[in-house]
């Protein structure tokens, strides 16, 4: 079964500056996605950034970049020149590529990122 | 607005009610998910809809019984809930095999 693994219950950050959120997961499969989620506290799960796991270049939205690192699992999510507003719990998450349960979004526990003015 | 929109935003219901919460998408998707989001928890995975047909049911209560009428509904039906079943609903939509979800506003729901 896949399992996704946040370690950083919390994280804070001074505005204007850049946090690196951690991920890894587990998975015997070769192909899949890899995502970032935001929730404000609004509830609204907003997607922040995607990654195919058959691309070898690091997606990139803005101010937000991952660094994804295939063999050891790992897809950390980057937030650059920090603002007030990215102030939300961060879910990582992964859904196989193919296969009878594609359709499955496996999220981590969540980071609550905070942002300091 | 993500262009899946549910109902209501807030629910209190008694131990003896039956409710029902609504999820609608025109995002042209085919697959619709239900997620429970409790504190402290993982989301998890309720139910699964491809093509208006229930693919996955992980081991949820009869007490929760999902109806999806056609690509664009779906509906969470609610009896003799129990007080831990109180927590946030969140209903989604996607493409079947590819991409990410596009979620709801969800609804929470307070068992009382």
């Amino acid at each position: 079964a896949q399992t996704v693994t946040q370690s950083q219950p919390e994280m804070s950050v001074q505005e204007a500056e850049t946090v690196t959120l951690s991920c890894t997961y587990d998975t015997s499969e070769s192909d899949y996605y890899l995502f970032w989620y935001k929730q404000p506290p609004s509830r609204q799960m907003i997607l922040v950034i995607r990654q195919e796991a058959y691309k070898q270049q690091n997606a990139t939205e803005n101010r937000f970049s991952v660094n994804f690192q295939k063999a050891a699992k790992s897809f950390s999510l980057k937030i650059s020149d920090s603002q007030l507003g990215d102030a939300a719990m961060y879910f990582c998450a992964y859904r196989a590529y193919s296969g009878g349960s594609n359709y499955k979004l496996t999220f981590g526990k969540g980071t609550l990122l905070t942002v300091n003015p | 607005e993500t262009g899946v929109t549910q109902t209501p935003r807030h629910l209190v219901m008694g131990m003896t009610n039956k409710k029902s919460l609504k999820c609608e998408q025109h995002l042209g998707h085919n697959a619709m998910y239900w997620y429970k989001q409790s504190a402290k928890k993982p989301l998890e995975l309720m139910f699964v809809y491809s093509l208006e047909e229930r693919v996955e049911n992980n081991s949820v209560p009869s007490r929760f019984s999902p109806e999806c009428p056609n690509s664009s509904h779906l509906f969470l039906h609610l009896h003799t809930l129990q007080p831990e079943d109180s927590a946030l609903y969140l209903c989604a939509s996607s493409l079947r095999g590819s991409g990410g979800y596009t979620f709801g506003s969800g609804t929470r729901l307070t068992v009382v």
